[in-house]
C-alpha cells in the first residue's frame, strides 16, 4: 500500500529557532514529492516540488531534501517565525498514477514568543 | 479566476439529505482532483479527472460519491443520502496540462458537517 509517514506529529518551537520535519514514503514507483503548508481552515499551499534527480531544493526560509534510495525526505525551516505556525504536509505523486498525490497526516508547527 | 473557488465554504446536512459541492478551477488547469479531509488527519484522494474525463474515482468511499465535470472545467462532487461519517473538508484542487510534476493549487475547500 502507498504510504507517507511524517514526524513528529506535532511541535512546540521559539520564534528564531530552526527545526527539521521528516517524512518517509513507500509510494512506488516514484514521480515526485512535494511539501505543502496548510494553514487551518484553508487549502494547502505548495512550498517546494523535487522529481527523483533532485535531492535539495529551497524556497526562502524552507529547504527541503530528498533521498529517493531510502524514501526519505525532510524539510528544514530557518529562523521560525509566528507565521509559520500551520500543519506541513508532505505529499508524494506516483504508485502507478502519476496524477495521485498520497498524502501524510502532516506535522502540526507552532511557533511561540 | 485567480485561483480555485469553491463553494459553499460551509454546508450543514441533515443526516439523509443530498448534497452538491463546487469547484471552480484555475482556468486553463486541465487536471481536477477531489480530496476528503477529516479533522486532524491529511487528505485523502477521492476522484481525478483530466478535462472531462473521470480517469480514477479508486478513493470514492462508496456508491453514495458522484462526481462530474461535463465540460471539463467546473466539477461538482455530489453526496447522496449523506452520513456523519461524511463530516469533513473537502478539498479540490487543479493542475495544468504538464501531469504530475506540475503543482496543485488547492481552494480553500467546503467544510461539511452531517447532523
Amino acid at each position: 500500500k502507498n504510504q507517507v509517514e511524517q514526524s513528529p506529529q506535532s511541535l512546540i518551537i521559539l520564534e528564531g529557532k530552526n527545526c527539521t520535519l521528516q517524512c518517509n514514503y513507500t509510494v512506488s514507483p516514484f514521480s515526485n514529492l512535494r511539501w505543502y503548508k496548510q494553514d487551518t481552515g484553508r487549502g494547502p499551499v505548495s512550498l517546494t516540488i523535487m522529481t527523483f534527480s533532485e535531492n535539495t531544493k529551497s524556497n526562502g526560509r524552507y529547504t527541503a531534501t530528498l533521498d529517493a534510495d531510502t524514501k526519505q525526505s525532510s524539510l528544514h525551516i530557518t529562523a521560525s517565525q509566528l507565521s509559520d505556525s500551520a500543519s506541513y504536509i508532505c505529499v508524494v505523486s506516483g504508485g502507478g498514477t502519476a496524477s495521485k498525490l498520497t498524502f501524510g497526516t502532516g506535522t502540526r508547527l507552532q511557533v511561540t514568543l | 479566476g485567480a485561483g480555485v473557488s469553491q463553494s459553499p465554504r460551509y454546508k450543514v446536512a441533515k443526516r439523509g439529505q443530498d448534497v452538491a459541492l463546487r469547484c471552480d478551477p484555475i482556468s486553463g488547469h486541465v487536471s481536477l482532483f477531489w480530496y476528503q479531509q477529516a479533522l486532524g488527519q491529511g487528505p485523502e484522494f477521492l476522484t481525478y479527472f483530466q478535462n472531462e474525463a473521470q480517469l480514477d474515482k479508486s478513493g470514492l468511499p462508496s456508491d453514495r460519491f458522484f462526481a462530474e465535470r461535463p465540460e471539463g472545467s467546473v466539477s461538482t462532487l455530489k453526496i447522496q443520502r449523506t452520513q456523519q461519517e461524511d463530516s469533513a473538508v473537502y478539498l479540490c484542487a487543479s493542475s495544468g496540462p504538464r501531469g504530475g510534476n506540475t503543482e496543485a493549487f488547492f481552494g480553500q475547500g467546503t467544510r461539511l458537517t452531517v447532523v
